[in-house]
């Protein structure tokens, strides 16, 4: 299995700022994903983003508001910028541990981001 | 678009009742459903996952079903305990490494 952490646990911050999200998992993953969870919805997946090439952003989500990095196979940062109160939600990095489509899922804690 | 729907209302039940939670979906066919068990502050944790061309899976108490027919998935807890009461999603993949969630149903096992 996969244990993943991410930082800060929780954060409220101040419209107009930005936040970047740290993901680090304990092991190699080709593939992280960043998703959102708002009050009371389901997951929305943000992004794809492999190590070595470019975040592949779902419809609704562009590279200007959420960049990524993923420096290696173990960590991902996401970061939300020129919040507004939007933006408040919980964020959430995951990994696919193994292959095939048929590979289990692990999620981080989150990130609750409150913004004023 | 895809649509999951999951009863967005509490189910409440009686500690050792077995629960059953739905997951309803439209248009796409997926080739797997996942469930997943979300406790309060806390990330998704993997539980199930059924092929469409299995009917039924288990796992210990838990046990998940999928009729592609009906668009429809159940997953039942046999025996349910306080420490089951927590969201239930469940998921649906779109295409490889791409899932849709529903928002989940939130279940209370009482003592």
């Amino acid at each position: 299995s996969a244990v993943i952490s991410q930082k800060p646990s929780r954060d409220i911050c101040q419209r107009g700022t930005s936040l970047t999200i740290q993901c680090q998992v304990d092991s190699q993953v080709t593939m992280m994903f960043w998703y959102r969870q708002q009050p009371g919805q389901s997951l929305t997946l943000i992004a794809t983003a492999n190590q070595g090439s470019e975040a592949t952003y779902e419809s609704g989500f562009v590279i200007d508001k959420f960049p990524i990095s993923r420096p290696n196979l173990t960590f991902s940062t996401l970061t939300v910028s020129n919040m507004s109160p939007e933006d408040s939600s919980i964020y959430l990095c995951s990994v696919v541990w193994g292959q095939g489509r048929q590979d289990t899922q692990y999620f981080g804690p989150g990130t609750r981001l409150t913004v004023l | 678009s895809q649509k999951i729907e999951q009863n967005s209302e509490a189910l409440n039940i009686q500690e050792g009742k077995t629960a059953t939670l739905t997951c309803n979906y439209t248009n796409y066919s997926p080739a797997y459903l996942q469930w997943y068990r979300q406790d309060p502050g806390r990330g998704p944790v993997f539980l199930l996952l059924i092929r469409e061309n299995e009917k039924e899976k288990r796992k210990e108490r838990l046990k998940v079903t999928f009729d592609t027919t009906l668009k429809q998935s159940l997953f039942h807890i046999t025996a349910s305990q306080p420490a089951d009461s927590a969201t239930y999603l469940c998921a649906l993949d779109m295409s490889p490494y791409k899932y849709i969630f529903g928002t989940g149903t939130r279940l209370k096992v009482l003592a």
